[in-house]
C-alpha cells in the first residue's frame, strides 16, 4: 500500500524558513517523481514543484522559483521542500504527490494528507 | 503556461448528471486528469489521460475532451458525489490545474 506521510508545517513569520519532508513507501521510490502541491485556504490545488526519480531534474513554478528547493533521499525514501524568503501569500496545507512518471511532473496518482503552513507576522 | 478555467460551482439533484467542464487553449491537443476532493481529504484521482478511469472509481464517472473544452460526467449523481473536482494538464513540464468546481447534491 502506497502511503506518503508529510511533516515540517507550522507558523513562521514572513522572511522565515520552513522545511517540509514527505515520506514514502510501498513503492519503488527511485522509479517515481515526486511533487509538492498546495492548496491555500478555500482555494484550489496550486503545482509548487517536481523532482526526477533520479534526482537529476527539478522543476518549479514560476511563483516559488529561486525561493523554494525540492530534494529527496532515496535512502530514506524521503522527498523534501526546503521554502526561504517565505510569503504570507505561501499560507497554504502543502501535498505530497506521488507522480505516474519517472522522468518529469505528469500527473498523480497518490498524495499524502498534507502539512499546513502558515506564514503570518 | 496554459490555463484552465472552471465553473466555481455545480449543483445537481440526487439520480440526475452533472456536467463540469474544463476549458483551456487548445485542450484538445493535451490529456486532461480529474481529481475529486471531499472537505477535508486530500484529492484523489478520478479519471487519466482524458477518458480513463482509474481502478474502483465507479462507472458513473467518465470524462472526454474535444477542442477547447474537456467535461467530467457524473451519471447518476450520489449523495456521496458532493466534492470539489479539480482538472489538470501537462504542459511544458509543468502541471496546471483548474481553480476547481464545487458539486453539490441538492
Amino acid at each position: 500500500e502506497v502511503q506518503l506521510l508529510e511533516s515540517g508545517g507550522g507558523l513562521v513569520q514572513p522572511g522565515g524558513s520552513l522545511r517540509l519532508s514527505c515520506a514514502a513507501s510501498g513503492f519503488t521510490f527511485n522509479s517515481y517523481a515526486m511533487n509538492w502541491v498546495r492548496q491555500a485556504p478555500g482555494k484550489g490545488l496550486e503545482w509548487v514543484s517536481g523532482m526526477s526519480g533520479t534526482a537529476l531534474h527539478t522543476y518549479y513554478a514560476d511563483s516559488v522559483k529561486g525561493r523554494f528547493t525540492i530534494s529527496r533521499d532515496s535512502s530514506k525514501n524521503t522527498v523534501y521542500l526546503q521554502m526561504n524568503s517565505l510569503r504570507a501569500e505561501d499560507t497554504a496545507v502543502y501535498y505530497c504527490a506521488k507522480d505516474v512518471w519517472e522522468t518529469s511532473p505528469y500527473y498523480f496518482d497518490y498524495w499524502g494528507q498534507g502539512t499546513l503552513v502558515t506564514v503570518s507576522s | 503556461s496554459s490555463e484552465l478555467t472552471q465553473p466555481p460551482s455545480v449543483s445537481v439533484s440526487p439520480g440526475q448528471t452533472a456536467s463540469i467542464t474544463c476549458t483551456g487553449d487548445t485542450l484538445a491537443d493535451k490529456y486532461v486528469y480529474w481529481y475529486q476532493q471531499k472537505p477535508g481529504q486530500s484529492p484523489v484521482l478520478v479519471i487519466y489521460q482524458d477518458d480513463k478511469r482509474r481502478p474502483g472509481i465507479p462507472e458513473r464517472f467518465s470524462g472526454s475532451n474535444s477542442g477547447n473544452t474537456a467535461t467530467l460526467t457524473i451519471s447518476g449523481t450520489q449523495a456521496m458525489d458532493e466534492a470539489d473536482y479539480h482538472c489538470q494538464a501537462w504542459d511544458s513540464n509543468t502541471v496546471v490545474f483548474g481553480g476547481g468546481t464545487k458539486v453539490t447534491v441538492i
